[in-house]
């Protein structure tokens, strides 16, 4: 079955403990990238990346760091969390994006890891 | 600053009802809007995609419509479903070649009662 798989689905955490969001696809798809959903923001994007090694800040990308060795897992890691990073994430991926394809980013999602930083 | 804004923020209809949903956004250039359904808590679902040159698109019971002139797109569904009960997401995608920016709507969270 063709998904994103993000773990874990909840975590809590202290202020300053480091963690990772682990996100995995097995569709081959070279797009991934990382949002953060909040009440009336919506999804934001944090980083995405076009193919292996090649990652880039999205709108909110402040704390975050991420790394794309392979090409099937993209995970998110929070060196230093804040309780202003407490929310819902999710990690998305789609074929890569061309001129003319229709298709486009964001076609998959993963279930969300819902986030609290105390 | 590129926008997509949603209308109505939230709306409740009874089961077996239509309704329709709208969006409006100023992104430009655009190369294509799609929607998606977000059941509470869990990831968006692709509904629809529509690009410049297409006016509508048919899933099922969910249909979509774009006016690209007036940058408005709509997403109607017919004989609403408890199921239905979801938050409706409205997305635009930026020019063609390279990376394309994404603008994400705010959404609009549908109620269907029995």
């Amino acid at each position: 079955e063709a998904q994103v798989t993000q773990n874990p689905r909840y975590l809590i955490t202290v202020t300053g403990k480091k963690l990772t969001v682990t996100c995995s696809q097995n569709m081959n798809h070279e797009y991934m990238s990382w949002y953060r959903q909040d009440p009336g923001l919506g999804l934001r994007q944090i980083y995405y990346s076009m193919n292996v090694e090649v990652t880039d800040k999205g709108d909110v990308p402040e704390g975050y760091k991420v790394s794309r060795k392979e090409k099937r897992n993209f995970p998110l890691i929070l060196e230093s969390p804040s309780p202003n990073q407490t929310s819902l994430y999710f990690c998305a991926s789609s074929l890569r994006q061309g001129a003319g394809m229709s298709q486009g980013t964001e076609a998959f999602f993963g279930q969300g890891t819902r986030l609290t930083v105390v | 600053k590129n926008q997509v804004e949603q209308s109505p923020q939230s709306l409740i209809i009874l089961e077996g009802k239509n309704c329709t949903l709208q969006c409006n956004y100023t992104v430009s250039p655009f190369s294509n809007l799609r929607w998606y359904k977000q059941d509470t808590g869990r990831g968006p679902v692709s509904l629809t995609i529509m690009t410049f040159s297409e006016n509508t698109k048919s899933n099922g019971r969910y249909t979509a419509t774009l006016d690209a002139d007036t940058k408005q797109s709509s997403l109607h569904i017919t004989a609403s479903q408890l199921s239905d009960s979801a938050s409706y997401i409205c997305v635009v995608r930026g020019p063609s070649g390279g990376y394309q920016k994404v603008t994400f709507g705010i959404g609009t969270k549908l109620q269907v009662i029995p």
